[in-house]
C-alpha cells in the first residue's frame, strides 16, 4: 500500500477565491488522479496527474477551474480556482500502486472544503 | 465509456445476518472491480478486489464473485457486525485504467 497525506484537511473559503490542495505519498507512483465527493454521493474522477505533463481532466472538468500541478513522483496539488458554494465538496487524491504483478488504487484522507 | 450501476442504495441487516451488494458494468473490456468501504468522515478504503481471471475470491468474512458473461459482480458480507455499517463502493477499472465508481451503498447493521 502507500501512505498518502493532504493539507489542509478541511477548510472554509469565500465565494471567488481560490484553495490549493496538496497531496503527497510516501513512495514514488506513476499514477495520481483526482476525485470529488459531493455530501452524500459517490466519487467522481476530476483528472489524472501526470508527472512531466498536463493532467488529463474528465468530462465537465476544466484546467482552469481545477489546475493540477505534478512536479514529481512524490506529490501533486489541485487547486480550486474562483470559488462558488456549488465547489463545496470533499476533495480526494489517489494513487496507484504497483504490487505482485497487479495495480491496487489507495485514497487520501481528503479535504472538506466549505464555500460560504 | 464504463458505467457502473450498484444495488441497493440502502441495506438494513440484522447483526450475525449476511448482506449482499451488486453491481453491473457495462465494458466488456473491464479487468479489475474492488470494493471499497468508507467510514463516516474517512476516506475510502480497499477491502477487497478481483481480477477478470477469477469468479471468486473471499478474505475471512467477505467475499466477492464476478460473472463475466452477464457482467456483474457482488460483495457477500456474512456474519456481519455493527462495525460492518458504512457506505460501500464498487468499481470497475475502464479501458483507459481509471477507477469507475458505483453509486454506493449504506449497509445498516442492526445490534
Amino acid at each position: 500500500s502507500a501512505v498518502i497525506s493532504q493539507k489542509p484537511s478541511r477548510d472554509i473559503c469565500q465565494r471567488g477565491t481560490s484553495l490549493t490542495i496538496q497531496c503527497q505519498v510516501d513512495s514514488q507512483v506513476t499514477m495520481m488522479f483526482w476525485y470529488r465527493q459531493q455530501p452524500g454521493q459517490s466519487l467522481t474522477l476530476i483528472a489524472t496527474a501526470n508527472q512531466g505533463s498536463e493532467a488529463t481532466y474528465e468530462s465537465g472538468f476544466v484546467i482552469d477551474k481545477f489546475p493540477i500541478s505534478r512536479p514529481n513522483l512524490t506529490f501533486s496539488t489541485l487547486t480550486v480556482s474562483n470559488m462558488s458554494p456549488e465547489d463545496s465538496s470533499i476533495y480526494l487524491c489517489s494513487v496507484e500502486v504497483a504490487g505482485g504483478g497487479a495495480d491496487t488504487q489507495y485514497f487520501g484522507p481528503g479535504t472538506r472544503l466549505t464555500v460560504l | 465509456g464504463e458505467n457502473v450501476e450498484q444495488h441497493p442504495s440502502t441495506l438494513s441487516v440484522q447483526e450475525g445476518d449476511s448482506a449482499v451488494i451488486k453491481c453491473t458494468y457495462s465494458d466488456s473490456a473491464s479487468n479489475y472491480f474492488p470494493w471499497y468501504k468508507q467510514e463516516l468522515g474517512k476516506r475510502p478504503q480497499l477491502i477487497i478486489d478481483i481480477r477478470s481471471n477469477v469468479g471468486e475470491k473471499k478474505d475471512q468474512r467477505i467475499a466477492v464473485t464476478l460473472n463475466k458473461t452477464a457482467k456483474h459482480f457482488s460483495l457477500h458480507i456474512t456474519e456481519t457486525q455493527p462495525e460492518d455499517s458504512a457506505v460501500y463502493f464498487c468499481a470497475a477499472w475502464d479501458s483507459s485504467y481509471k477507477l469507475i465508481f458505483g453509486s454506493g451503498t449504506r449497509l445498516l447493521v442492526r445490534p
